[in-house]
C-alpha cells in the first residue's frame, strides 16, 4: 500500500512569509507525528496527533508553528512569519497507534528553506 | 546529560568487517528501543526493535542492557550498502507517546 506522502518536497519562500505543510499518513495509522531535522543535525521532536487530537505540542519551537489534523487522516504544520533558522527538513511518520512500542513510518520530507 | 548519547563517528571500515555501535540512554524507566538507518538526504527506517533478550536479523545483532542503560547494535561482514547513519531511538519513559532520537552515528563502509 502507499506510503506516508508530504507535500511539498521542496519550499522556498521569503522571510516573513507564511507556509503550509502538508502530510498524507498511511491509511489506517491514528498515531501521526511531525519532526524538524537540520542539517547535520538529530531528529527534533514537534508534535503528535492521536486521531485529530494533540496531546503533545511540547515540541514546537514558538507560537508561529501550529499543526492541525482533520478526519483522523491529513496533517497540516503551519509556520507563520517564517525566519531563517526554520530551514529544516520537516519530517512526517505515522504509526498505527501513539504506543511507544510501534514502529513510525516516515514520508520523504519536506526540505524548506527561507531565503 | 543528553537523554540519549551515541558516538557521532564517523565510523570507516573496510568492507567484511564487523562493527559495533553503542548507545546510552538517561532514563532508567524507559521501555521501548530501536534501531533506525538513515541514508544520506533520506527520511529514516527502522532497522530492528531491541528486546531485552537480544535479538538477532542476519547481520545484525542489537543487545540492551538495562543495568548500565546502553544498547548496542552489531553489524557483521559489512557491506557497502550498510553506509548510513545509524539512530538509537528510546521511548519517553512514562509517556510512551515520544520517542526520543539520538543524533545518529555515521558508518561509512570501504570496498
Amino acid at each position: 500500500g502507499a506510503g506516508v506522502s508530504q507535500s511539498p518536497s521542496n519550499k522556498v519562500t521569503e522571510k516573513g512569509k507564511d507556509v503550509e505543510l502538508r502530510c498524507d499518513p498511511i491509511s489506517g495509522h491514528t498515531a501521526l507525528y511531525w519532526y524538524r531535522q537540520s542539517l547535520g543535525q538529530g531528529l527534533e521532536f514537534l508534535i503528535y496527533f492521536q486521531g485529530n487530537s494533540a496531546p503533545d505540542k511540547s515540541g514546537l519551537p514558538s507560537d508561529r508553528f501550529s499543526a492541525e489534523r482533520t478526519g483522523g487522516s491529513v496533517s497540516t504544520l503551519t509556520i507563520q512569519r517564517t525566519q531563517q533558522e526554520d530551514s529544516a527538513v520537516y519530517l512526517c511518520a505515522s504509526s498505527l497507534d501513539s504506543s511507544g512500542g510501534n514502529e513510525q513510518f516516515f514520508g520523504p520530507g519536506t526540505r524548506l528553506t527561507v531565503l | 546529560r543528553k537523554e540519549v548519547e551515541q558516538d557521532p563517528g564517523p565510523f570507516n571500515v573496510p568492507e567484511g568487517a564487523t562493527v559495533a555501535f553503542n548507545c546510552t540512554y538517561s532514563n532508567s524507566a524507559s521501555q521501548s528501543f530501536f534501531w533506525y538507518r538513515q541514508d544520506c538526504r533520506k527520511e529514516p527506517k527502522l532497522l530492528m526493535s531491541v528486546y531485552s533478550s537480544g535479538n538477532e536479523d542476519g547481520r545484525f545483532t542489537a543487545q540492551l542492557n538495562r543495568a548500565s542503560q546502553y544498547i548496542s547494535l552489531l553489524i557483521r561482514d559489512s557491506k557497502l550498502s550498510d553506509s548510513a547513519t545509524y539512530l538509537c531511538v528510546v521511548s519517553n519513559a512514562g509517556n510512551n507517546r515520544k520517542l526520543i532520537w539520538g543524533l545518529g552515528t555515521s558508518l561509512a563502509v570501504n570496498p
